[in-house]
């Protein structure tokens, strides 16, 4: 069964360091996502790409995030520099196509932040 | 802005009995809405959703009724299962939107 792949499962960093997060949507998906999940909170979208293009990014910290899906496939969400506050798990998600709502989630980068 | 609201938990049941978790939104337009569930070391998986008034999702045993009238959308199953542990969130997708809204999430444990 096709999954939406994350890595890496893990990361600890101390603040000011750069850090990188890595996603491969299912095969086919044209639509992924970027959530932030803090812990004991629901995902909250950072980021949703059609493509190779930003659909939405209001909620992304612009001046320490950066998200890109450079040929429409995978993508890579940055942080830096890393605050204590980015501390949380980063979950990526992908759907078929605009409008079909079901978004299959990966397993998430867990981030501690020291 | 839209918002969803679940039940605080945790919650913690014996094997075979009866489970709901409650769920209430706040939306402009008209919503579809959906339950997700995240088992241990796992991700989001969808476990049902309804995308209009008085729509019932159902999987798994599991079950909600899209209630406009009361803007909810409550979680049931008549007999929950030690492999029913999980958090369940409750989430609404904004007509025309892509973008899910989130609850805080509800743990469910349940004990044999």
């Amino acid at each position: 069964e096709a999954e939406v792949a994350q890595s890496p499962r893990y990361k600890i960093t101390e603040k000011s360091q750069a850090v990188a997060f890595w996603c491969d949507p299912i095969s086919g998906h044209a639509t992924l996502y970027w959530y932030r999940q803090i812990l004991g909170q629901g995902p909250e979208l950072l980021v949703q790409f059609q493509d190779e293009s930003v659909v939405d990014d209001s909620q992304l910290p612009k001046d320490r995030f950066s998200a890109e899906r450079l040929k429409g496939v995978d993508s890579t969400l940055k942080i830096q520099p890393a605050e204590l506050g980015d501390s949380a798990m980063y979950l990526c998600a992908s759907s078929l196509l605009s409008g079909t709502y079901e978004q299959f989630f990966g397993p998430g980068t867990r981030l501690t932040v020291l | 802005g839209d918002s969803v609201t679940q039940m605080e938990g945790p919650v913690t049941l014996s094997e075979e009995a009866f489970l709901t978790i409650n769920c209430t939104y706040t939306a402009t337009g008209y919503p579809s809405l959906f339950w997700y569930v995240q088992y241990p070391g796992e991700g989001l998986q969808l476990l049902l959703k309804a995308t209009k008034a008085d729509d019932k999702g159902s999987n798994k045993g599991f079950e909600a009724t899209y209630r406009k009238e009361t803007t909810s959308f409550h979680l049931e199953k008549g007999s929950v299962q030690v492999s029913d542990s999980a958090v369940y969130f409750c989430a609404l997708s904004e007509g025309g939107s892509e973008k899910l809204v989130f609850g805080k999430g509800t743990k469910l444990t349940v004990n044999p």
